[in-house]
């Protein structure tokens, strides 16, 4: 089954330590993005890449990093200095095509997402 | 930059009763719009998508949405809702800015269905 997977599912992190959370597609996707979601406040994007090697900060990158030195692949760490944590964590990827003369990104697929806790 | 306004934020309905969400995005160049589901429990499901032509999109499960380019919108409709349609919708745009290569959501708006 092609999809993407995200693990753990829950995570619980003590104040201080960095953590990462797993993402793994294999849907052959270009693009894979980072979201966090907050209630009441929908999704907001943390990093996205667009291609192996190359990722780009979103609205909310502070205290995150990423790396993407595989196309299937796009861990995210949230380090110690991210103040406030805690949220669920959901990882997307999409499929860029051609059209009107550009490359366009299609609709993201989502993973089930990562519950963290800090405690 | 761009952003996604969904003014409803909690929608309760009883069943049968129509469904009409608002969106609205703030970008004047080419976009393509999406309404994402998510079920209690589960992960984020595309409702349906418009990248061009007819501005009257169908999706899947009877929902449907009509892009008004003039006013920005993106409204998601059904004409009669079911107990199994309480979920959270998000609206969601991408607009092809340099710079800019990723959905934009709006804040959700949770649909509760009373039987």
């Amino acid at each position: 089954d092609g999809g993407i997977t995200q693990s753990p599912k829950y995570l619980f992190r003590k104040e201080g330590q960095n953590v990462t959370l797993s993402c793994e597609q294999n849907l052959n996707h270009d693009a894979m993005y980072w979201y966090r979601q907050d209630p009441g406040q929908g999704l907001r994007l943390i990093y996205y890449s667009q291609i192996v090697n190359d990722f780009q900060k979103g609205d909310i990158a502070e205290g995150y990093s990423v790396s993407r030195e595989k196309k299937e692949s796009f861990p995210l760490t949230v380090t110690s200095a991210q103040k406030n944590p805690t949220a669920f964590y959901l990882c997307a990827s999409s499929i860029r095509v051609w059209r009107t003369g550009k490359k366009l990104n299609t609709e993201a697929f989502f993973g089930q997402g990562t519950r963290l806790t800090v405690v | 930059a761009q952003s996604v306004s969904q003014h409803n934020h909690h929608v309760i309905l009883s069943e049968a009763a129509s469904l009409e969400l608002g969106c609205n995005y703030s970008y004047g160049g080419t976009v393509n719009l999406f309404w994402y589901v998510q079920y209690p429990g589960q992960h984020l499901q595309l409702l349906l998508k418009y990248f061009s032509g007819d501005p009257l999109v169908k999706g899947i499960k009877g929902f449907e949405a009509e892009f008004i380019k003039s006013k920005f919108s993106f409204n998601l409709r059904k004409p009669s809702v079911q107990w199994s349609d309480t979920a959270e919708y998000f609206c969601a745009v991408n607009a092809e800015a340099p710079g800019r290569r990723a959905l934009t959501f709006g804040s959700g708006t949770r649909l509760q269905v009373q039987p």
